[in-house]
């Protein structure tokens, strides 16, 4: 299995910072990454696919970036809606493997 | 705009198989694939796995031995079945439609606790 590790686990910012969450793959998987958001209570929700395609309807201050095995998500101006947990999801292959998550709290 | 709703009994006893049905709304299941992901309380996402509107199935190698998923698409629903169940399996299942273009998932059900407990 491909193992996905991000980083931090959870951070403190405040409503305009510029965000950044890392996250590594255990092998090379191409650009086979997704974004997720998750607010508490509710579903998951794809952001970001193919490691840098922005969602139809996820706000442009959301970005994706990285191949290979490491791969960054930045919010740029974080905004109050913002605060949730962060999951990335590899889809180079079975099983399809998430990482445990970056919880964005705030500061 | 597909939407997807999870239903199924909300508490299972340990040993007891584990059914729960996702019912797709505002499309046809007849042409996607679909999965099911579950979240432990308070700990991340596991990819089930999915099955597709043929009925041909991928599962998840840590549970393959005790999953079932099927399609029923006189009703536009999909199914699951995990037996044997214990407390570890209690958590909140999810359903999600699977784009194939890069295996991502979109959009998701709401979402429904599963206790396992007797």
């Amino acid at each position: 299995d491909i193992q996905m590790t991000q980083s931090p686990s959870s951070l403190s910012a405040s409503v305009g910072d510029r965000v950044t969450i890392t996250c590594r793959a255990s092998q090379s998987i191409s650009n086979y990454l997704n974004w997720y958001q998750q607010k508490p209570g509710k579903a998951p929700k794809l952001l970001i696919f193919a490691a840098s395609s922005l969602q139809s309807g996820s706000p442009s201050r959301f970005s994706g970036s990285g191949s290979g095995t490491d791969f960054t998500l930045t919010i740029r101006g974080l905004q109050p809606e913002d605060f949730a947990t962060y999951y990335c999801q590899q889809s180079y292959n079975t099983p399809l493997t998430f990482g445990g998550g970056t919880k964005v709290e705030v500061k | 705009q597909v939407q997807l709703q999870e239903s199924g009994p909300g508490r299972v006893k340990p040993s007891e198989t584990l059914s729960l049905t996702c019912t797709v709304s505002g499309g046809s299941i007849s042409s996607d694939y679909w999965s099911w992901i579950r979240q432990p309380p308070g700990k991340g996402l596991e990819w089930i796995g999915y099955v597709s509107y043929t009925g041909s199935t991928n599962y998840n190698p840590s549970l393959k031995s005790r999953v079932t998923m099927s399609v029923d698409t006189s009703k536009n629903q999909i199914s699951l079945r995990l037996n044997s169940v214990t407390a570890a399996d209690t958590a909140v299942y999810y359903c999600a439609r699977v784009v194939l273009v890069r295996n991502r998932f979109d959009p998701w059900g709401q979402g429904t606790l599963v206790t396992v407990s007797s």
